[in-house]
């Protein structure tokens, strides 16, 4: 079966660097979610997108931005990098009609 | 706000024994789902279980049961007969079911499997 597909899987970046994260859905899953975890933390929510519009906030800073495009595929731009920014950043996409999220393999940053 | 909370930082069993991880939660909603997901040391974020606040059954996958005990807002994860793939992150999660909402995670249980 097809999962949620997420590129690049590594991915390194200098301090002030802008960075594009891409994440393919799972086949007619309407919702995408965007999670940064960091080392020996659970998940934080940034973002998600019904049906290509905004559906919820967490904790984005203001430096990152997502959208989701026509096809459902969403990308997650982050400008200005910093240290901090070094994470695990997954894609979750799930389908309204059911309610699990199913998760990509996850974006590794590293900034450096 | 929800809240979810998993007081065992770190579990371990033997292997082929049985052992439960906690969960508790605080919601002022009455339709809601639980998830237990997993996290082995690939990363890879997979479901193990999912629970909806509304069947009053216990919800099975295989070796993996969870105790849903929605008065008392507690979600328990049982794996019998445990592995050593079983070695992993536990998290639990809760999604409100007003809209896709986020998950709201727990801290996670790092389960150890001894040989």
């Amino acid at each position: 079966a097809a999962g949620v597909i997420q590129s690049p899987r590594h991915l390194i970046k200098e301090k002030r660097e802008t960075a594009t994260l891409k994440c393919y859905p799972i086949p007619r899953h309407d919702t995408v979610y965007w999670y940064q975890q960091g080392p020996g933390q659970d998940p934080q929510f940034l973002i998600s997108f019904y049906e290509k519009m905004q559906s919820d906030k967490g904790s984005i800073p203001d430096r990152f931005s997502a959208q989701q495009f026509s096809d459902y595929h969403s990308e997650l731009n982050m400008s200005s990098l910093e240290l901090g920014d070094s994470a695990l950043y997954f894609c979750a996409s799930s389908s309204s009609m059911n309610t699990e999220a199913f998760f990509g393999q996850g974006t590794r940053l590293t900034v450096v | 706000a929800q809240t979810v909370t998993q007081s065992q930082p770190e579990m371990s069993v033997q292997e082929a024994e049985t052992v439960t991880l906690s969960c508790t939660y605080d919601t002022s909603e009455s339709d809601y789902y639980l998830f237990w997901y997993k996290q082995p040391p690939s990363r890879q974020m997979i479901l193990v279980i999912r629970q909806e606040a509304y069947k009053q059954q216990n919800a099975t996958e295989n070796r993996f049961s969870v105790n849903f005990q929605k008065a008392a807002k507690s979600f328990s994860l049982k794996i019998s007969d445990s592995q050593l793939g079983d070695a992993a992150m536990y998290f639990c999660a809760y999604r409100s079911a007003q809209s896709n909402y986020q998950l709201i995670w727990g801290a996670g249980t790092k389960l150890i499997i001894k040989p």
